[in-house]
């Protein structure tokens, strides 16, 4: 079993500029997946990134990164260059354990001003 | 490439009715699996299925049944709607047990209970 924290419901960044989620979880498991999805106002989820636990180097999917602190159990992802259409809610998520299903956070909702 | 289909995208019904989300995939997935979207809670696991004739409840299954006699068919009944069941329903996929896979999401059914 997991526990996924997003502690800020909203964020905002400027066109162009970096902006960072944050995203913590607890598991006992070594074994764990862990991923972001966005929800774009079209309501669909999309997988943005996905991060194995056992990887040690974080993952990278063009502008979008993720800081991987497995000791902090800390999952947060990096958007740079951010454009006007990656305003959306952004879910992090978790699976851990054999028996285990995708468990969710909360979300973020991330406005980006021209 | 059809996917998987929810429908209807949009449900309003009166309490106490009985009302059926469809979903349906075309890639003969093994794993099916209906999530619940709230404010403040992010998604969660109301019910899934390992193949057809297997279901299992998740974390919020109470109010809803779940069937599933056909592989690319996974149905999830309100059996006497109430205003608390008033969400966004997310049926979602996987081709087999493999978390670093990442679910694959319908678009949703926005439900409205009066």
């Amino acid at each position: 079993a997991q526990t996924v924290t997003q502690s800020q419901p909203e964020m905002s960044v400027q066109e162009a500029e970096t902006v960072t989620l944050s995203c913590t979880y607890d598991t006992s498991e070594s074994d764990y997946y862990l991923f972001w999805y966005k929800q774009p106002p079209s309501r669909q989820m999309i997988l943005v990134i996905r991060q194995e636990a056992y990887k040690q180097q974080n993952a990278t999917e063009n502008r979008f990164s993720v800081n991987f602190q497995k000791a902090a159990k800390s999952f947060s992802l990096k958007i740079s260059d951010s454009q006007l259409g990656d305003a959306a809610m952004y879910f992090c998520a978790a699976w851990a354990g054999a028996n285990s299903k995708l468990t969710f956070g909360k979300g973020i909702t991330l406005s980006v001003r021209p | 490439d059809a996917g998987i289909t929810q429908s209807p995208r949009y449900k309003i019904t009166e309490t106490g009715r009985q009302v059926t989300l469809m979903c349906h995939q075309t890639w003969s997935h093994s794993y099916m699996f209906w999530y619940r979207q709230d404010l403040g809670h992010g998604l969660r696991l109301i019910y899934y299925s390992a193949a057809a004739d297997i279901t299992d409840k998740g974390e919020v299954p109470d109010g809803y049944v779940v069937s599933r006699s056909k592989t690319e068919n996974f149905p999830l009944t309100l059996e006497s709607a109430t205003r608390s069941q008033t969400s966004v329903y997310f049926c979602a996929s996987l081709p087999y047990w493999a978390p670093n896979y990442g679910y694959t999401f319908g678009s949703g059914t926005r439900l409205t209970v009066v």
